[in-house]
């Protein structure tokens, strides 16, 4: 199956300052790519849908200005939390759909903290 | 909209024993898949078991079993002889053809010796 990475595992930072997460796909070229977020003792709720050369698919209650999807090839889409705050503290983790309907693949997730 | 439902927060189980860990769904597709994965405390989602509504039989992996009611809408996850190691979260989840998941609040399983 395809293997997805995660850049960084974890990160520490300071309110107010913007925080980048890479999402790799290592042997599979994904024109979608999905983003999620945990919170702890929760499950997991999709955030967007990354889309290869347009413009991400959000849902609804989240941010778009605030969680800057970009997806500018078909191996590597990028979150950037804007201006990031506590209640932003979170476990993000995207996933990979595979080319069939049966599978998809999941990076080992960022856990990020926000001081 | 689709739905998945997991009802037991929590599950204990014995080392060597068989567990269930129930999920119910809500969808309006007539094609549809369900996962189930596990989740450790290291946060990675390590895929389990997976089961197509177009499916005339249950899934089956290693250990791992599918038990798919159509009529009912239910694919519980079977484990036989658990072990210490599959003390972790479960996730049961639904995808519509190339979507994203939706997940189940999941179920934490605690298997004592």
């Amino acid at each position: 199956g395809a293997v997805v990475s995660q850049h960084p595992s974890w990160v520490i930072c300071k309110s107010g300052t913007s925080v980048k997460i890479e999402c790799r796909s290592l042997d599979f070229q994904a024109t979608t790519m999905f983003w999620y977020r945990q919170f702890p003792k929760q499950s997991l709720m999709l955030m967007a849908t990354s889309n290869e050369g347009s413009k991400a698919t959000y849902e609804q209650g989240v941010e778009k200005d605030k969680f800057l999807i970009n997806h500018a090839s078909l191996t590597l889409s990028t979150l950037t939390v804007t201006s990031a705050h506590p209640e932003d503290s979170s476990f993000y983790i995207c996933s990979v759909g595979g080319k069939v309907a049966d599978t998809q693949y999941f990076g080992p997730g960022t856990r990020l903290t926000v001081l | 909209a689709q739905k998945i439902t997991q009802t037991q927060p929590g599950m204990f189980v014995q080392e060597k024993e068989a567990v269930t860990l129930d999920c119910t769904y809500d969808t309006s597709d007539q094609s549809y898949g369900l996962f189930w994965y596990k989740q450790p405390s290291s946060g990675e989602m390590i895929f389990l078991i997976y089961q197509g509504s177009y499916d005339e039989q249950n899934a089956t992996e290693g250990r791992y079993s599918l038990n798919f009611q159509k009529a009912r809408k239910s694919a519980n996850l079977v484990i036989s002889a658990s072990q210490l190691g599959d003390s972790a979260m479960y996730f049961c989840a639904l995808r519509k053809g190339r979507r994203a998941l939706t997940f189940g609040s999941g179920t934490r399983l605690q298997v004592q010796p």
